[in-house]
């Protein structure tokens, strides 16, 4: 099985700060890349699916970026509210999964008021 | 548009009992899986259906975990016997279609805990 990694684990920061998280997913077969928000007790809530070479997307303060030749996503979040305080998971598709998205352990952010 | 529901929110129960899950996906959706998220851990597959077929049950514990969805829409999942580690939170998602760019769209999850 092929692996997705998350980096880092956990952060803390203050309101205000900008912020930005790594997603490393095996580069081979690559179908695409998705980021979710998961909040506690809610919901886990897509934000995005990438699937070329270069692709940035936006939504709000939050953005994201796909290199699929070296396998990575940076998630970006821009002057962070204690709103944006969850677990960022990304998962891969790839051609070697059966056709299934293979999950990272997720960056559990908090933002301090 | 609905989102995806799930009861229950919460369960708990002792080991060697029986749990049931219920989903109801967004309608129109084809496509409907059950995940399992241990704490500290990422969602792991545990069933996918298309329509009502399935599709990969490779991570189920066949022995003592059964999934269905009849009519192809609402799906149950369940638990018999449950052990101490099936402790997590069970979340179901539905998509449109299978496609690798396919967006989930996830349930509230069900936790459980095994006492």
């Amino acid at each position: 099985i092929l692996n997705v990694e998350q980096s880092p684990q956990s952060l803390h920061v203050q309101e205000g700060d900008s912020t930005n998280f790594t997603c490393s997913f095996p580069s081979s077969n690559f179908y695409a890349l998705h980021w979710y928000r998961w909040e506690t007790a809610k919901s886990p809530e897509a934000l995005f699916v990438m699937t070329l070479n270069g692709d940035e997307k936006k939504k709000g303060r939050i953005s994201a970026t796909l290199n699929t030749k070296e396998g990575y996503s940076y998630l970006y979040i821009k002057g962070s509210q204690p709103e944006d305080s969850a677990t960022y998971l990304c998962a891969s598709h790839n051609a070697g999964n059966n056709r299934k998205l293979i999950w990272g352990l997720g960056t559990s952010l908090a933002v301090n008021p | 548009e609905a989102g995806v529901a799930q009861s229950p929110r919460y369960k708990i129960i002792e080991k060697r009992q029986s749990v049931a899950f219920w989903c109801n996906p967004i309608s129109g959706h084809a496509t409907l899986y059950w995940y399992q998220q241990i704490l500290g851990q990422g969602p792991k597959l545990l069933i996918q259906f298309q329509n009502n077929g399935v599709v990969d049950d490779s991570q189920l514990p066949k022995d003592r975990f059964s999934a269905e969805r009849l009519k192809g829409v609402d799906s149950t999942l369940k638990i018999q016997p449950a052990k101490l580690e099936d402790s997590a939170v069970y979340l179901c998602a539905s998509s449109l279609d299978r496609g690798h760019a396919e967006t989930q769209y996830f349930g509230p999850g069900t936790r459980l805990l095994v006492l």
